[in-house]
């Protein structure tokens, strides 16, 4: 089953601007990832959270968690034509070698050049 | 980095017959191996996960007898879709973990399946 439902579905952005993509869990885990995937190709793994942190950075990536509300955000600065793709996060209920990801329905980003 | 590469990267086969993805890690030895399909413009729904040698775990509604896994060594896994129908049609894709602490996951390119 799902754990993660982004919101929203699909966003279209201009190049240049912010986007912001907001993903929703059910059950506790132990860190969250989010990944990109260019239309008919597999996954880029772009960052991980783990559950006791709320946020972290890596290049134009913003990533927050809030473990309360169950929710994560990621943003994406200065956006660009190449950003173009679909977006999911996933979850891991656990850590180590028993680890599974769950991943969210995902979101489809377009960035107009 | 790590790379894990899929074969074919698609491929069209007549109902009833049997088609076999494969996936490699290329530069790492990976312990666990994860099977995926994704429908357009939907989610990866996790199929089964195999461990090097030993029997693959089959997720809740995932047919063993039609999906089969087999993890013969540490860089191979494949996937045979066995009397493959139509609905079978989707994008498969796996992924590979090593035994690095962080437990990461690298996934493959994905293979487009089309039953006709």
């Amino acid at each position: 089953s799902q754990q993660g439902e982004e919101d929203p579905q699909a966003l279209s952005i201009q190049e240049g601007e912010n986007a912001t993509m907001n993903c929703s869990y059910k059950t506790s885990i132990n860190n969250l990832q989010w990944y990109r995937q260019n239309s008919g190709r597999g996954l880029v793994h772009l960052i991980l959270i783990r559950s006791n942190e709320r946020e972290k950075h890596s290049g134009r990536l913003r990533v927050t968690l809030d473990t309360s509300k169950k929710s994560s955000s990621l943003l994406i600065t200065a956006s660009r034509a190449a950003d173009t793709a679909s977006y999911f996060c996933a979850t891991a209920a656990i850590f180590g070698a028993n680890s599974k990801l769950t991943f969210g329905k995902g979101i489809t980003l377009s960035v107009r050049p | 980095g790590a790379v894990v590469s899929q074969h074919p990267s698609w491929v069209i086969c007549k109902s009833g017959t049997s088609v076999k993805i494969e996936c490699r890690s290329l530069d790492f030895q990976a312990t666990t191996m994860f099977w995926y399909r994704q429908f357009p413009k939907q989610s990866l729904m996790l199929m089964a996960t195999s461990n090097e040698g030993s029997k693959a775990t089959y997720e809740q509604g995932v047919e063993k007898d039609k999906f089969l896994i087999n993890h013969a060594s540490l860089t191979l896994s494949t996937l045979t879709v066995t009397s493959a129908h139509p609905e079978d049609s989707s994008f498969y894709i796996c992924s590979a973990r090593d035994n690095d602490p962080r437990y990461e996951q690298y996934f493959g390119p994905g293979t487009r399946l089309t039953v006709t």
